[in-house]
């Protein structure tokens, strides 16, 4: 079974820059889960999706931050107009249904400068 | 809300000895508790889970951990580590309904030859 594939592995912005960060989850897999995890930290939760629906993102910063499953595969994590403090991994999970244990990806490191 | 804490950010033992990686938890009703374990670089992969039944769960690689209600814990142990076990090892925390793992700030365990 092929994993969760995230891209890019990299990448560095200016200020205000835009980026957009891609994954595709287990197949099959209905749950997927987009975490922050900022350097020697934890994950943090920023939005999950059951099939195509937002399930959860009041830990999304709506003004910068958007997040889409459209057809319930593929997701897409956008942030408008960086900051330094986006800097992190963004890491992709998914699983089957909300309590089973979890795919991640190798994340997207950013550095905004 | 379901909070997690891992008290210990630094570990460090020998090859070949045993280590107990400490979690707590809270969280009033029935819970579904996790440990992952992040190489440097890559993602988070998941080893063990405890939702019901028996409170020692068997993992992969040798580890264990053992659910404890009346500590609020859910310890991560092995009995003999090799140098390959050096890395992040994170508890996660949901409420059994079915919600997101709420990640703990992660030990980071180092083994040394």
């Amino acid at each position: 079974e092929a994993g969760v594939t995230q891209s890019p592995r990299y990448a560095v912005l200016q200020e205000g820059q835009a980026v957009s960060f891609w994954c595709d989850p287990i197949s099959g897999h209905d749950t997927l889960y987009w975490y922050q995890q900022p350097r020697d930290q934890g994950p943090q939760l920023l939005v999950y999706f059951r099939d195509e629906a937002v399930i959860d993102n009041s830990q999304l910063p709506s003004d910068r931050f958007s997040a889409v499953r459209p057809k319930g595969t593929n997701s897409t994590l956008k942030i408008q107009s960086a900051k330094q403090g986006d800097t992190a991994t963004y890491l992709c999970a998914s699983s089957r249904g909300a309590n089973s244990d979890y795919t991640f990806g190798s994340g997207t490191r950013l550095l905004v400068i | 809300t379901q909070t997690v804490s891992q008290s210990d950010a630094h570990v460090t033992v020998f090859e070949g000895d045993s280590v107990e990686l400490r979690c707590n938890y809270s969280y009033g009703g029935s819970i579904y508790l996790s440990w992952y374990i992040q190489h440097h670089g890559h993602g988070l992969q998941f080893l063990l889970k405890y939702y019901s039944g028996n409170p020692v769960v068997q993992g992969v690689n040798g580890f264990e951990a053992e659910f404890s209600k009346s500590d609020s814990s859910f310890h991560l142990r092995k009995a003999s580590v090799h140098w390959s076990d050096s890395a992040v090892y994170f508890c996660a925390v949901s409420a059994n309904s079915g919600t997101y793992q709420r990640f703990g700030t992660g030990t980071k365990l180092q083994v040394v030859p």
